[in-house]
């Protein structure tokens, strides 16, 4: 089984300001990395699939970077709306898929 | 548009057996692959089954394998989860979500989920 290692687990952040969020696999997953949101109550929301692509409907200020075993989440500028917990998944050959333990996103 | 509703979550005993199932509606049910994804209270997020388009393929997390069955019936646009042997450690929130394909085909995982189902495994 692939292990997905977020880093780091909690991230303060002031509004306005650069987020970097990390996620690192066990072995090459290639491009098939996703990134999820998860705002309290609420189910997951994708955000990034294939690494770098984002999903309809995400603003342009979520982006995503990296292949093989290193990946990269950014929020340029955070939004008050963007303070969650955010996953990543890897999605290499057909199962299984896992998650990383998340980063929470935090106002500082 | 896309809804995904879940069913069937509730409090039972350890060892017993719980069905979940996942109305779909909005897409073509029968074209895409679909998963359950649980969480744990206060936890993060833990995969713990897929199945294709036809149902002709499966896969499980080790943590369920052997006791939990993943199903779906196209004619009814329904997805299920058969859960037996269940413990403590399954209690958690229970959620369908919808595979996909972007403009270009390229695949697009679980861009679609349900509100969730709470199971709590108690005696």
């Amino acid at each position: 089984e692939i292990v997905m290692t977020q880093s780091p687990a909690t991230l303060s952040v002031s509004p306005g300001e650069r987020a970097t969020l990390s996620c690192r696999a066990s072995q090459s997953v290639s491009s098939n990395l996703a990134w999820y949101q998860q705002k309290p109550g609420q189910a997951p929301r994708l955000l990034i699939y294939g690494a770098s692509t984002r999903a309809t409907g995400i603003p342009a200020r979520f982006s995503g970077s990296g292949s093989g075993t290193e990946f990269t989440l950014t929020i340029s500028s955070l939004q008050s709306e963007d303070f969650a917990v955010y996953y990543c998944q890897q999605y290499n050959n057909w199962g299984p898929w896992t998650f990383g333990q998340g980063t929470k996103v935090e106002i500082k | 548009q896309v809804q995904l509703v879940e069913s069937g979550g509730g409090v039972v005993q350890p060892g017993r057996s719980l069905r979940l199932s996942c109305a779909a509606s909005g897409f073509t049910f029968s074209s895409y692959g679909m998963h359950w994804v649980r969480q744990a209270p206060g936890k993060g997020l833990e995969w713990v089954a897929v199945i294709s388009y036809d149902g002709s393929n499966k896969y499980y997390a080790d943590s369920v394998k052997g006791r939990f069955t993943i199903s779906r019936d196209n004619s009814k646009n329904t997805l299920y989860l058969q859960m037996n042997s269940l413990r403590a450690e399954d209690t958690a929130v229970y959620y369908c979500a919808k595979d996909s394909t972007d403009d270009y085909g390229d695949y697009v995982p679980l861009g679609y989920w349900g509100q969730g189902t709470l199971v709590t495994v108690s005696s």
